[in-house]
Parts: structure tokens; sequence; C-alpha cells
């Protein structure tokens, strides 16, 4: 099974709108952590934001918030107020605390199209 | 702080010859993760090195190998190439802390492989 899920292989969105990236996840562990990176099309993975499995209110970043549903085991991202050089690929990743490693599990993206 | 580091960024071989690639994690860390990207099978886990020992391994055949020195500088090898082998192969570090939710990963710019 999946662990994680991102459903929109593509999302397009006007500049200076909000858009919501989908991601919902499986673990059976109780403390977990949900990353999410951005990577243009030169490559590198930029870390965007991250949620704690025990973290009580979502994440923000500046233009990037969290949508974090326990219950649902959704992790979405919003980003506010677009700009053309969001366009890129999106990835959500977790790190299950257990297993001891620092390994990352990713979906399989999402292409965001921002136009002008 | 410096980022992470790939050398060489862009590496032409042929089927049958053998790659290093290599890894500089920001100062402080000591867990250095390898990744293989590709556009059928997105990013997949290659292996973990913590304080010069392999932490964690994915699935991979054992022509990909990988060691970690002193300095928590990381190389990873991969013999007998093969078409397959053609991606992008990122590396991420981190403090590696075991019981740490946020043991956020930062990756370098990646090295694309050709294989021909």
């Amino acid at each position: 099974a999946q662990k994680i899920t991102q459903t929109q292989p593509g999302m397009f969105v006007q500049e200076k709108e909000a858009v919501t990236l989908d991601c919902t996840y499986d673990t059976s562990d109780q403390s977990y952590g949900l990353f999410w990176y951005k990577q243009p099309s030169s490559g590198e993975m930029i870390f965007l934001i991250y949620q704690g499995s025990y973290d009580e209110q979502n994440a923000t970043e500046g233009r990037y918030s969290l949508n974090f549903q326990k219950a649902r085991k959704s992790a979405n991202l919003v980003i506010s107020a677009s700009q053309l050089g969001d366009s890129a690929m999106y990835f959500c990743a977790m790190r299950e605390v257990n297993s001891g490693y620092s390994t990352l599990t990713f979906g399989k993206g999402t292409m965001l199209l921002v136009s002008p | 702080k410096a980022g992470v580091t790939q050398t060489p960024r862009y590496l032409i071989k042929t089927r049958g010859q053998q790659v290093t690639l290599s890894c500089s994690p920001i100062s402080g860390h000591r867990s250095v993760s390898w990744y293989q990207q590709t556009p059928g099978q997105g990013l997949q886990f290659l292996f973990e090195y913590f304080s010069e020992t392999q932490r964690n391994k994915g699935n991979f055949p054992g022509r990909f190998s990988g060691r970690q020195f002193s300095n928590s500088r990381s190389e990873m090898n991969v013999s007998t190439l093969e078409l397959g082998d053609s991606a992008l192969y990122l590396c991420a570090s981190s403090l590696g802390t075991s019981g740490l939710q946020q043991d956020t990963q930062y990756f370098g710019p990646g090295t694309r492989l050709t294989v021909l």
C-alpha cells in the first residue's frame, strides 16, 4: 500500500490566487513527521514546511500553510497569493519516527503551473 | 551555513562502467541519505548512513553501494551500469537524531547520470 498519496498529477492556478495541493498518508506509527518539498526544473529539492503528528496547530511558513487533519490522515499544502516562481513539482513526504531512521517516503508529486 | 553539495552535477557513462558520486552534508549533520529519482518510479530511497554506518537500505540491487567518512561526507557507487540507472541522484543530510520528529532533510542539487 502506498504510504503517501498525492492524487493531483497537475494543478493550474492564476497568479495571486491561492491553491491547495492534496496529500494523504498511511502509517500505524503515533509519532511521525510530514514534510513538503518543492522541486523546480533545476532538480534541487527545497524544503518548504513541516508538521509533526503531535502538533496541535497547523504549521505556517510565510505564504505556505499546512492543513493538517490527523483523523483523516491528510496534510494538504496551501500556497496563498501564488507567484510565477511557484511553478514547480511539489512533493509530500513522511518520516516515521519509530523506525529510528531519517528516511523519507515520498508521494509521486504534483506539478503546479502558475499563469500570469 | 553552506548547503549540501554534490559532485559531479552531470555524468555520462556507458553500460558496464562504474560511477562514484559524492555528497558533502551541511556542517554538523551526521546523517546522509541517498535517493534515486526517475520519471517512471519517482523518488526511491537508496540508503542512509549515520556515523559511518549504513543505518537503512532501500530495495536496490547490490550494484548500488555507499559509504560515509568520519567527516560525514558520503559517496555512493554504482557498478556495472545499466541503461535503467539513468536518473537524478539526490543526496540529503540531516541531524539524524533517532527520536526527533522534525529531523528535516536538506537536499543537494543532485547528480544527473545518463547511461548510454
